[in-house]
């Protein structure tokens, strides 16, 4: 069983560029979550994806975007970035689709530092 | 709105001795409650959750946690501590229904001393 993998591990970007981050969710799984871990706290919540769909959002601006595909896999952009946007972007991939009783299986992240 | 509290930033406990990790929570309704486990610079590890029935909920590697409705509590205990068990450990909720995100507490370090 192939579990969460998020791309790439690390990476380096000025204030105003622009990232894609990438997740290929775990082996038969059909829904991705995006989380923001700020350093010292706990993992935010960004937006959920199921079929191809947000089905889920929480309190990030519109330029946090994201898209899952036909195979499940998902990216998270954002454009115009800010300091703040220096975090850990961890991926959580289930198979509860609408239901909400499912664990979440979590990538080891992508850690962004904004310069 | 949903929320979590952990209230203790840091929790020592000696090798063998049984270890608590307090958690407190907020939502409309009936919760559904889990326990992560984080090690330095990886993901979350599921250990557990509650989604309905028994109180008591058992999950990987020893550990359980006590659902309390009336205290809104579900605190994480494990009767004999190791050191690998050291780590960064997260509650989070979620309400029932049409909710999707999963709230986290701001979590606890647990050191288990040799």
């Amino acid at each position: 069983e192939t579990g969460v993998t998020q791309s790439p591990t690390h990476l380096i970007k000025t204030r105003g560029q622009q990232v894609t981050l990438r997740c290929s969710s775990q082996s038969g799984h059909n829904t991705v979550s995006w989380y923001q871990q700020a350093l010292g706290q706990g993992p935010q919540f960004i937006f959920q994806y199921y079929r191809e769909e947000e089905n889920g959002r929480g309190n990030f601006p519109p330029r946090f975007s994201g898209l899952q595909f036909p195979n499940y896999s998902s990216e998270l952009n954002v454009n115009a970035l800010e300091l703040d946007d220096s975090a850990l972007y961890l991926c959580a991939s289930s198979l509860d689709g609408g239901g909400n009783t499912g664990e979440l299986f979590f990538g080891e992240g992508s850690r962004l530092t904004v310069l | 709105a949903q929320s979590v509290a952990q209230p203790e930033d840091q929790v020592n406990v000696a090798e063998g001795n049984p270890l608590t990790v307090k958690c407190t929570y907020s939502v409309s309704g009936n919760p559904y409650l889990f326990w992560y486990v984080q090690y330095p610079n990886r993901g979350l590890q599921f250990l557990l959750k509650y989604i309905t029935g028994d109180n008591l909920v058992k999950g990987s590697y020893g550990f359980e946690a006590e659902f309390n409705k009336s205290q809104t509590s579900f605190h994480l205990k494990k009767p004999s501590a190791l050191v690998s068990d050291s780590a960064l450990y997260f509650c989070a909720v979620r309400a029932r229904g049409s909710a999707r995100q999963l709230t986290f507490g701001s979590g606890t370090q647990l050191t288990v001393l040799p």
